[in-house]
């Protein structure tokens, strides 16, 4: 079953604590993709990577930080200079760069604050 | 600057009305437009893009580059159809999707 599969569902940090988001695709894309989704905010981009061991920043990348060390997974780090995590976080894949591709999405990751 | 605007947060509508949702965008280069559309605990998942001038499940959208416009139209809401609605804008020289804020479609019985 080819997809993209995000884990854990579910994830609760703990103030001043770092925690990683788990990326995985299985649909041999080549560019992988992390946004916020916020109430009344939409979908905005943290950080994407085109290819293996590439990533680049997006609108919202501080206090975030990523690896691609293998192709089919984009972990995500919260880290603790991210002041405000409470929020759900989507993974997205796409064929290939610099084409008008459609994005494929990932269940998503709540991240609530303890 | 690029930027997708959809002015509607919610919209609510009886079972066999017409639906439009709104989407204007903000692009210097060739744009192409995507509605994504996330169903009640479901993921976000594509519905339709405007080079494939294709309908989905009742649902049409044109580009209109004249008025900076891809409204996403259904002649008759149908309960189901009840779900969020994102509009997305790319292009060929960003790898980026530009998201809107979205609108909830509420399909009352």
């Amino acid at each position: 079953d080819g997809g993209i599969t995000q884990s854990p569902k579910y994830l609760f940090r703990k103030e001043g604590q770092n925690v990683t988001l788990s990326c995985e695709q299985n649909l041999n894309h080549d560019a992988m993709y992390w946004y916020r989704q916020d109430p009344g905010q939409g979908l905005r981009l943290i950080y994407y990577s085109q290819i293996v061991n590439d990533f680049q920043k997006g609108d919202i990348a501080e206090g975030y930080s990523v690896s691609r060390e293998k192709k089919e997974s984009f972990p995500l780090t919260v880290t603790s200079a991210q002041k405000n995590p409470t929020a759900f976080y989507l993974c997205a894949s796409k064929g290939t760069v610099y084409s008008n591709q459609p994005q494929h999405f990932g269940d998503g990751t709540r991240l609530s604050i303890l | 600057a690029q930027r997708v605007t959809q002015p509607e947060k919610l919209l609510s509508v009886f079972k066999g009305a017409p639906v439009e949702l709104k989407c204007n965008y903000s692009y210097s280069g060739s744009p192409e437009l995507f509605w994504y559309v996330q169903y009640s605990r479901q993921r976000l998942q594509l519905l339709l893009r405007h080079i494939s001038r294709e309908s989905i499940k009742g649902f049409t959208a044109d580009l209109n580059k004249g008025e900076t416009s891809f409204h996403l139209k259904k002649p008759f809401a149908q309960e189901e159809d009840s779900a969020m609605y994102y509009c997305a804008l790319s292009g060929l020289d960003t790898d980026k999707l530009i998201f809107g804020t979205g609108t909830r479609l509420q399909v009352f019985p």
